[in-house]
C-alpha cells in the first residue's frame, strides 16, 4: 500500500505570508493532485500534475511535481483568510487499480 | 450541470441498525468510487464500481459493507449492523472513465453517525 506523507499538519500563519505545504512517498506516482476541503464538504480539486518537474500555477497557488513523481509541493503566495481550509494531496498508480490514495492532509488557518 | 449528489447529507443510526447512503454521479460518468474519511484524517479509499460491476473492493471491510451500482438508479453504499467505528464522513466520486491520471470528481459526503 501507498503512503503519502504530508506536512506540516496544521499551519496558522497571519495574512500576506508565504507558506508551503509538502506531499512526499517513497514510491512513484503515475500523476499527483491537489485537493481542498471545506468543513461539512467533499474535497474540490486544485490541480492535477502528471509529469516529473511539473510546475502549474493557479493565480497565488504554484505546485510542483517532482523529477522522480515521488514527491510534491504547494505553494501559496500571500495567503489570505480566504485560503483557510483543509489541503489534501492525492496520488494515483498505474497499477494500483482505479484507487486514490490521500495523505492525511494540510490544516490551514490564515489569520486576517 | 449537476455534480455528483449524495444523499443524506447527514444520517444518524443506533448500533446495530443498517445505513444506506446513496451516490449520482456527474452526467456521463459510469466509474464510482466511495472513500471513508476519519475526523481529521485523509480520505481512504473503499470501493470502485461501474454500472453492474464491482471493480475493486480492496478497500472495503469484508464483513457489514457492502456495495452496488445498479443499471439505473444511484450507487448505493450499505453498511449492516453499524457499530460507533462506522461514524465518518463517506464520499463519493466518479469519472467518465476508468481512472488512469483523469479527474475524480467528489460529492459533499454523508456525515454518519452511529450512537
Amino acid at each position: 500500500t501507498q503512503l503519502l506523507e504530508q506536512s506540516p499538519q496544521f499551519l496558522s500563519i497571519q495574512e500576506g505570508e508565504n507558506l508551503t505545504v509538502y506531499c512526499n512517498s517513497s514510491s512513484v506516482f503515475s500523476s499527483l493532485q491537489w485537493y481542498r476541503q471545506e468543513p461539512g464538504e467533499g474535497p474540490v480539486l486544485l490541480v492535477t500534475v502528471v509529469t516529473g518537474g511539473e510546475v502549474k500555477k493557479l493565480k497565488r497557488l504554484t505546485f510542483q511535481f517532482g523529477d522522480a513523481r515521488k514527491d510534491s509541493s504547494l505553494h501559496i503566495t500571500a495567503a489570505q483568510p480566504g485560503d483557510t481550509g483543509l489541503y489534501l494531496c492525492a496520488g494515483a498508480e498505474n497499477n494500483a487499480g482505479n484507487m486514490l490514495t490521500f495523505g492525511g492532509g494540510t490544516r490551514l488557518m490564515v489569520k486576517p | 450541470n449537476a455534480g455528483v449528489m449524495q444523499n443524506p447529507r447527514h444520517l444518524v443510526r443506533r448500533r446495530g441498525q443498517e445505513a444506506r447512503l446513496r451516490c449520482s454521479p456527474m452526467k456521463g460518468h459510469s466509474h464510482v468510487y466511495w472513500y471513508r474519511q476519519l475526523p481529521e484524517e485523509g480520505l481512504k479509499f473503499m470501493v470502485y464500481l461501474q454500472k453492474e460491476n464491482i471493480i475493486d473492493e480492496s478497500g472495503m471491510p469484508k464483513e457489514r459493507f457492502s456495495a452496488e451500482f445498479p443499471k439505473e438508479g444511484p450507487s448505493i453504499l450499505r453498511i449492516q449492523q453499524v457499530v460507533r467505528g462506522d461514524s465518518a464522513a463517506y464520499f463519493c466520486a466518479s469519472s467518465p472513465l476508468r481512472f488512469s491520471g483523469e479527474t475524480q470528481y467528489f460529492g459533499p459526503g454523508t456525515r454518519l453517525l452511529v450512537l
